[in-house]
């Protein structure tokens, strides 16, 4: 089982908001690990939105709008990245991240279509 | 302004080797860890190798361990990672990205295609 698992797509109307999981394998607890988000574009390497791991410990990225904002789902086991407002130009490939065992781990990631 | 460039990519049979080359400007390099991550045609980013300011810790993902390795020279604000016994699976593009801002992959290359194949 992947250490971290993401939908492989989402689509929403532009002005809608974007809800996208990055679930944790079972034994690895969501809440002692910073959960980091990149967006890629084609033909572009990916960019780093925001790093999240409790309302005291977040970082945004420099110049990434306020729509884009982390949490988590200790239910679920889960970072989430919530896009607010949708706007065309989010459509891109969305990637979590952790540091685990001395390794960045990646998701497979979500492609986000907004239609 | 912060710039990495990568060269060093390119045609190579399985079994073969490459040393891709990442130049660093725009920060003190010689400051920071700096990584390398590769990204299949197609799929998401895999970590390749991280190393830190002083090359006194260094880290490989299992699937290149043993056949990879990273170093820099911090005279020249460069970053290496020799690929030796190349494998068909290895081709992706390859990234350098630093942690200049933070303690994470912040700052990317455009990446440079590597492509092992007979």
């Amino acid at each position: 089982q992947a250490v971290l698992t993401q939908p492989s797509s989402l689509s929403a109307s532009p002005g809608a908001s974007a809800s996208l999981t990055c679930t944790l394998r079972s034994g690895i607890n969501v809440g002692s690990y910073r959960i980091y988000w990149y967006q890629q574009k084609p033909g572009s390497p990916p960019q780093f939105l925001l790093r999240y791991k409790s309302d005291s410990d977040k970082r945004q990225g420099s110049g990434v709008p306020s729509r884009f904002s982390g949490s988590k789902d200790a239910s679920a086991n889960a970072g989430i990245l919530l896009i607010s407002g949708l706007q065309s130009e989010d459509e891109a490939d969305y990637y979590c991240m952790i540091w685990y065992n001395s390794a960045w781990v990646f998701g497979a990631g979500t492609k986000v279509t907004v239609l | 302004e912060v710039q990495l460039v990568e060269s060093g990519g390119g045609l190579v049979q399985p079994g073969g080797s490459l040393r891709l080359s990442c130049a660093a400007s725009g920060f003190p390099f010689s400051n920071y860890s700096m990584n390398w991550v590769r990204q299949a045609p197609g799929k998401g980013p895999e970590w390749v190798s991280y190393i830190n300011n002083s090359s006194t810790t260094i880290y490989y993902a299992d699937s290149v361990k043993g056949r990879f390795t990273i170093s820099r020279d911090n005279a020249r604000s460069t970053l290496y990672l020799q690929m030796d016994s190349l494998r068909d699976e290895d081709t992706a593009v390859y990234y350098c990205a630093s942690q200049y801002t933070g303690s994470y992959p912040d700052y990317w290359g455009q990446g440079t295609l590597v492509t092992v194949s007979s």
